[in-house]
């Protein structure tokens, strides 16, 4: 799978919107973008997925760079519950890895009341 | 729905004991898998069954290691003899199928302390 780069931590103010960005500049037109995050003493928690077109969930919304080669993970008004470490992952079709995630160091979100 | 459940939630154990791991996933899903956060480090992948095989064993990091899933429903893992490297939170997941649109739900994790 592909390597994706993210900013170590962002801060972010209850009720306003956050954009998360994710870089992956080796991304093969094969390879979907996936989103995960780790609130607090939990597990992993999916978050949206998408491959060229921007996407949109109850949770988040995944606007895709033209080129692929970036994408942002969009939280449209950010909570305190929203603090969380969120990974931007690559998967890809075909291939011997399609199982597993492979995560990197995330962002850790900090939302400020 | 039940999520995917983890026991114990918290073990703490002597360097040299062992220790065994249960995760019991979603009803229905056929695929499983391991991942362990160790002090300080990303997430990494453990292992992979489908049902009760398992597909991919790339990430175990030796044969101190042992993971079953008999009869492709809960699965085990056990460390024996743990020793103070295998620190760390233990993340079981499950998912429908192994296609990668599928996601990935996981458990609240076991935090596992070798002393």
């Amino acid at each position: 799978d592909a390597k994706t780069t993210q900013p170590n931590s962002m801060e972010s103010n209850e009720e306003e919107p956050v954009h998360l960005p994710c870089n992956h500049s080796t991304i093969s037109g094969t390879d979907y973008i996936h989103w995960y995050r780790q609130l607090p003493s939990q597990g992993p928690e999916y978050v949206i997925h998408g491959l060229t077109s921007n996407v949109n969930n109850r949770m988040a919304s995944l606007a895709i760079a033209e080129d692929r080669k970036s994408s942002t993970l969009i939280l449209h008004r950010a909570t305190l519950r929203d603090a969380a470490v969120y990974y931007c992952i690559l998967r890809s079709l075909g291939g011997g890895s399609q199982g597993n995630l492979i995560f990197g160091k995330g962002t850790k979100l900090s939302v400020k009341p | 729905e039940a999520g995917v459940t983890q026991f114990p939630s918290h073990s703490v154990i002597e360097k040299g004991q062992t220790v065994t791991l249960r995760c019991d996933p979603i009803s229905g899903h056929d695929n499983l898998y391991w991942y362990r956060r160790v002090m300080g480090k990303e997430i990494k992948f453990l292992l992979h069954f489908v049902k009760e095989s398992k597909q991919d064993e790339s990430g175990m990091p030796n044969n101190r290691f042992l993971a079953e899933r008999t009869g492709g429903t809960y699965s085990t893992l056990k460390v024996q003899p743990a020793e103070l490297e295998d620190s760390g939170v233990y993340f079981c997941a499950s998912s429908l199928d192994r296609h990668i649109l599928n996601e990935q739900f996981f458990g609240p994790g076991t935090r596992l302390t070798v002393l």
